[in-house]
């Protein structure tokens, strides 16, 4: 079993749209977890963490379950510039941190 | 500036040479991390550097190798072993505190011919 999984998309959606990914990771002992984005043919850049309350940045919201090992981030009012590969990340302890393949999103005019 | 630095952007290399990528940083990170990009593929592990002279290997260390002698410095050869060098590769770091997390530099893609 892969230890952070994603759908690997790609999701089209028009401007203005509200999208939403999801991610199940597989290790138990998990303590943190982060959204990144990368654009094409760039390096990773920290979206945002993930905290156990849920919470929001913006037009981004991400929710955690721990007791299904399952992530989401949702984007609202989608934009032009949202268009990227969406990375979800988790870590137990001071491990190195595990990423998932990626969900790509590309909005529409 | 603060940053992690990556040289070159792009490295064009002859089968069966030995190729050294750079990583530098100057965040005053303890952790340092090496990882590969294929397309359509996730960010893979080589090696890692929780310390000064301290290294573990990653999910594919096989065919590289890493040095970490001074804090702000992480370089990578990938070697003559390394089978499929080709790809676009990833210096990352990190301060101690478990909670925080890792930061990239802007890659080096590397194609062997």
């Amino acid at each position: 079993r892969k230890e952070v999984e994603q759908d690997p998309g790609p999701f089209n959606v028009p401007e203005g749209a509200t999208v939403a990914f999801n991610c199940t990771y597989s290790n138990s002992a998990s303590q943190s977890f982060f959204w990144y984005r990368q654009d094409c043919r760039k390096e990773p850049k920290l979206l945002m963490s993930v905290y156990s309350s849920g919470n929001e940045d913006g037009r981004f919201t991400a929710q955690l379950n721990r007791a299904s090992q399952y992530i989401s981030l949702l984007i609202r009012d989608s934009k032009l510039s949202d268009s990227a590969t969406y990375l979800c990340v988790v870590r137990a302890g001071n491990t190195p941190l595990v990423f998932g393949k990626g969900t790509r999103l590309s909005v529409i005019a | 500036d603060g940053g992690i630095t990556q040289s070159p952007k792009y490295l064009f290399r002859k089968e069966g040479q030995n190729v050294t990528l750079s990583c530098e940083q100057n965040l005053n990170h303890d952790a340092m991390y090496w990882y590969r990009q294929d397309p359509g593929q996730g960010l893979r592990l080589i090696y890692y550097s929780q310390i000064v002279n301290d290294f573990q290997k990653g999910d594919i260390a096989e065919g590289y190798s890493v040095s970490r002698e001074k804090k702000e410095s992480f370089p990578l050869t990938v070697t003559s072993a390394q089978k499929n060098p080709t790809a676009f590769y990833l210096c990352a770091s990190r301060p101690w505190a478990s909670t925080d997390t890792q930061y990239f530099g802007p890659g080096t893609r590397l194609t062997v011919l």
